[in-house]
């Protein structure tokens, strides 16, 4: 079946510094993937996305890219700040189904 | 603010009782989705309804059942509940029937303690 691994956290940063949250997946066919973002006391909100491989979704500075050959979709911030302390969730959906989320994990960024 | 939203916020209840949540849909909206979001299990979607009619379902136990109304929103009751129960229950909403390409909007979340 289909299913989406991440880093577990939670991931501790300074503001500015540089983000990585690892997501790899595994599905069949060519799924789209996701990130959410979950703010304290919110619901999640979608981040970015691709639909296809090497896509790059970005979005308020975050980027991913489709990595088929690596199964992959990791998320990226050049400069992190404190207001982006949150819970990043990875989802994949092979086509028009629903998607399947990962996790989740807990980013904190101290000022 | 997404505009969805989902009553009560919050809810205590017992073992063996049973409770319904509510969810109304960003305004144009003809699907809702429940999902929910536990410690141990992470967020597992539950059913999808599309202008009234279910459209997917997902690990929902039998204990569950859910249904949209005439006017959109829809209600997720909870019976027979047990301690396992307790989680975050989100409800979602979207435009189309297309849940894995359809943006959803998520609700701030129903937080459901059995004691």
């Amino acid at each position: 079946g289909n299913s989406v691994t991440q880093m577990e956290g939670p991931v501790t940063l300074s503001e500015e510094a540089f983000l990585t949250i690892n997501c790899t997946y595994t599905a069949t066919g060519y799924p789209s993937l996701f990130w959410y973002v979950q703010y304290p006391g919110e619901g999640l909100q979608l981040l970015l996305k691709a639909t296809k491989a090497d896509d790059k979704g970005s979005n308020k500075g975050f980027e991913a890219t489709y990595r088929k050959e690596t199964t992959s979709f990791h998320l990226e911030k050049g400069s992190v700040q404190v207001s982006d302390s949150a819970v990043y969730f990875c989802a994949l959906s092979p086509g028009s189904y629903i998607p399947t989320f990962g996790r989740g994990t807990s980013l904190i960024v101290h000022p | 603010d997404s505009g969805v939203t989902q009553t009560p916020k919050h809810l205590i209840t017992a073992t063996g009782q049973r409770v319904t949540l509510r969810c109304s849909p960003r305004s144009g909206d003809l699907s809702v989705y429940w999902y929910q979001q536990s410690l141990d299990q992470g967020l597992q979607f539950l059913i999808q309804y599309y202008n009234g009619e279910e459209r997917a379902k997902g690990n929902i136990l039998e204990r569950f059942s859910a249904q949209q109304f005439p006017d959109l929103h829809s209600e997720l009751n909870l019976s027979s509940l047990e301690l396992g129960d307790s989680a975050l229950y989100f409800c979602a909403s979207s435009v189309g029937s297309s849940g894995g390409t359809d943006t959803q909007y998520f609700g701030p979340g129903t937080r459901l303690t059995v004691l």
